[in-house]
């Protein structure tokens, strides 16, 4: 069975640091999916990754995706208030476009 | 542009209560889910309905069932509930293999 275990479970920083969380897989990824949930609201997702190596951008995040598709990372770089939140991974489960396996997130606080 | 709506968004039920979770999507999706969401332990895929006529067990089914209605409407019905069953529990829908889109969660406690 799958298994997604991000780091670290939480994260508080000032605002304008930079930082780096990370989402690790049992096994191979399918396609990695990094969500953003807000207190109160549901996850939206942020990114959808399937390629080794595969780096994408949105503004300050950065996404990378391991050259072995058993890791992925993402770096907020200067960090506003705006982007508190659970920062959680998922990857679809041996394939199937209906079941996603997740990671319990990372709790990130930015503090003014 | 409403997207996911559930209800209610807050609920107490005393143990053995009955209640239905109510859920609809105006996206024109074909693929629903119900999830819950527990502390230190991510969201858990509790049934899903890949199109209108199906549904499928998810990873915890058990003390759970489900309805869909209709393309918009899928629902999630505690029989008889109990306290392990405290959780927040969020309906999504999407296209297939698409990205999924999340309703604001029931808040749902158990005592």
């Amino acid at each position: 069975t799958q298994l997604l275990e991000q780091s670290p479970q939480f994260l508080s920083i000032q605002e304008g640091e930079n930082l780096t969380v990370y989402c690790n897989s049992s096994s191979v990824f399918s396609s990695l999916q990094w969500y953003r949930q807000e207190p109160g609201e549901g996850p939206v997702l942020l990114v959808t990754v399937v390629t080794g190596g595969e780096v994408k951008k949105l503004k300050r995040l950065t996404f990378q995706f391991g050259d072995a598709r058993k890791d992925s990372s993402l770096h907020i770089t200067a960090a506003q208030p705006g982007d508190t939140g659970l920062y959680l991974c998922a990857d679809r489960k041996g394939g199937s476009n209906y079941q996603l396996i997740w990671g319990a997130g990372t709790k990130l606080i930015i503090k003014p | 542009n409403a997207g996911v709506t559930q209800t209610p968004k807050f609920q107490v039920l005393k143990t053995g209560q009955s209640m239905t979770l109510q859920c609809a999507q105006d996206m024109n999706h074909n693929s629903m889910y119900w999830y819950r969401q527990d502390p230190g332990m991510g969201l858990r895929l509790i049934y899903y309905s890949a199109s209108e006529g199906t549904t499928d067990k998810g990873e915890v089914p058990n003390g759970y069932n489900v309805s869909r209605l209709n393309k918009r409407e899928f629902s999630l019905r505690l029989e008889s509930a109990a306290p392990s069953q405290t959780s927040v529990y969020f309906c999504a829908s999407s296209t297939g293999g698409s990205e999924a889109v999340f309703g604001q969660g029931t808040r749902l406690t158990v005592v």
